[in-house]
């Protein structure tokens, strides 16, 4: 079953409103990872945020962790039409350290 | 090289053939990955290399699904008497070193979309 789950599914906005996406986990974690991904093809890596973390910015982007909670947010402010895409949330996977467990990813429309 | 490199990048096949897709992974990366999403779907992990040994297999969906890494580089996927339900884009990623618990940073290829008709 998938660690992470993000919702909502798909959103659709404006260019320069801001984008908000959740994803929630089910397994204690010791960081926590978002990645974009264009058309169907590869993924690029976001940011990282680690359990001791609560919050962390990267340009136009803000990650939140609730680790009591086990969720994450993504906010993308003033958002472009550049920005649409599918985002996915990704956590270690299960027992094993060496992967990644990826969710079912929020569709991003961005409207100019 | 830059990035991680795979072939082919599309490639249909008629139903009950073998296929092999081939990633190159950057130059150094020890970790090497091997995902499948269907359309609209998320990522399904399938198997996961450090250097040539594979400790976690555990998503290859069927024995039809075979992987292989030579000389801690060049990964090879095969699925053999390929079904309809293959159809898919195969990711390939590689880390320095394993990601997970470790947070490193995974590197995706552009994927191999195969077709199976």
């Amino acid at each position: 079953s998938q660690q992470g789950e993000e919702d909502p599914q798909a959103l659709s906005i404006q260019e320069g409103e801001n984008a908000t996406m959740n994803c929630s986990y089910k397994t204690s974690i010791n960081n926590l990872q978002w990645y974009r991904q264009n058309s169907g093809r590869g993924l690029v890596h976001l940011i990282l945020i680690r359990s001791n973390e609560r919050e962390k910015h990267s340009g136009r982007l803000r990650v939140t962790l609730d680790t009591s909670k086990k969720s994450s947010s993504l906010l993308i402010t003033a958002s472009r039409a550049a920005d649409t895409a599918s985002y996915f949330c990704a956590t270690p996977g299960g027992t094993s350290y060496g992967k990644l467990t990826f969710g079912q990813g929020t569709i991003l429309t961005v409207h100019p | 090289g830059a990035g991680v490199s795979q072939s082919p990048s599309n490639k249909v096949t008629e139903k009950g053939k073998d296929v092999e897709l081939r990633c190159d992974p950057i130059s150094g990366h020890t970790a090497l990955y091997w995902y499948r999403q269907s359309l609209g779907q998320g990522l399904e992990f399938l198997i996961y290399f450090q250097g040539n040994s594979a400790p976690d297999k555990s998503g290859l969906p069927s024995d039809r699904f075979s992987a292989e890494r030579t000389g801690g580089s060049v990964s090879t996927l095969t699925i053999q008497r390929t079904q309809q339900e293959d159809s898919a884009v195969y990711l390939c990623a590689s880390s320095l070193g394993g990601t997970g618990y470790s947070g490193n940073t995974i590197y995706f290829g552009e994927g191999s979309w195969l077709t199976v008709v």
